[in-house]
């Protein structure tokens, strides 16, 4: 069955560093998602891609936030300078009707 | 606006009894679907349901059954004879039925302890 493929899967950085967490989505998907899940609380939505454009983002996806779909098979999620409270799961979906979620990135920022 | 109400924050049975998690949604869509997903302590998030707003029908899949009352608002899920396999964090979470989102809106999740 196919799969949506996260890497890497725990991610340790330095506060202010820049981090990308990268995605394979399935091949014949059209839309792309990013959650985030901080420990112990629920997941939430931070971005929706579709068309090589974001369609919808939350209040979470600020600034520090982009994505990227730079080839025909990953997408990335940029954190431009982290923080202590960017610290969570990172969750990244594709779907044309339905999701698939991604076994997810733990990104610790220390 | 939407939301998925998870009362129960913890649950701990023995093993073989029967749980119920409850999940209660609110949305202005008159259509719209329903999830449930499973996450166990390794963190990934397993898809165990769908269920479109115009399909109220209860369903069983093996232990697991779902009821969803239209009428209350409610979408819960059902364990019988639970196994410490199921321990893990369970949500429920509401989509909208086309427009200009898909976002799925997730519960706070019920973390299930099955003991032994």
């Amino acid at each position: 069955e196919p799969e949506v493929t996260q890497t890497p899967s725990h991610q340790v950085t330095q506060m202010g560093q820049e981090v990308i967490l990268r995605c394979v989505p399935i091949s014949n998907h059209l839309y792309f998602y990013w959650y985030r899940q901080i420990l112990g609380q629920k997941v939430e939505f931070l971005v929706s891609f579709y068309n090589n454009e974001i369609s919808e983002k939350s209040e979470i996806f600020d600034d520090q936030f982009s994505v990227e779909r730079p080839d025909g098979s990953n997408f990335t999620l940029k954190i431009r300078s982290t923080k202590l409270e960017d610290s969570a799961m990172y969750f990244c979906a594709s779907g044309t009707g339905w999701y698939t979620f991604g076994s997810g990135t733990r990104l610790t920022v220390v | 606006a939407q939301k998925v109400t998870q009362a129960q924050t913890e649950i701990s049975v023995v093993e073989k009894e029967d749980v119920t998690l409850d999940c209660v949604y609110e949305t202005r869509d008159t259509t719209y679907y329903l999830f449930w997903y499973k996450q166990p302590p390794s963190g990934e998030l397993v898809f165990l349901i769908r269920r479109n707003s115009f399909d109220e029908q209860n369903e069983i899949s093996g232990r697991y059954s779902w009821n969803f009352q239209k009428s209350t608002s409610s979408f819960n899920f059902t364990i019988t004879a639970s196994q410490v396999v199921d321990s893990a964090v369970y949500f429920c979470a509401l989509r909208a039925y086309g427009g200009a989102t898909n976002k799925l809106i997730f519960g706070t999740g019920t973390l299930l302890a099955v003991q032994p």
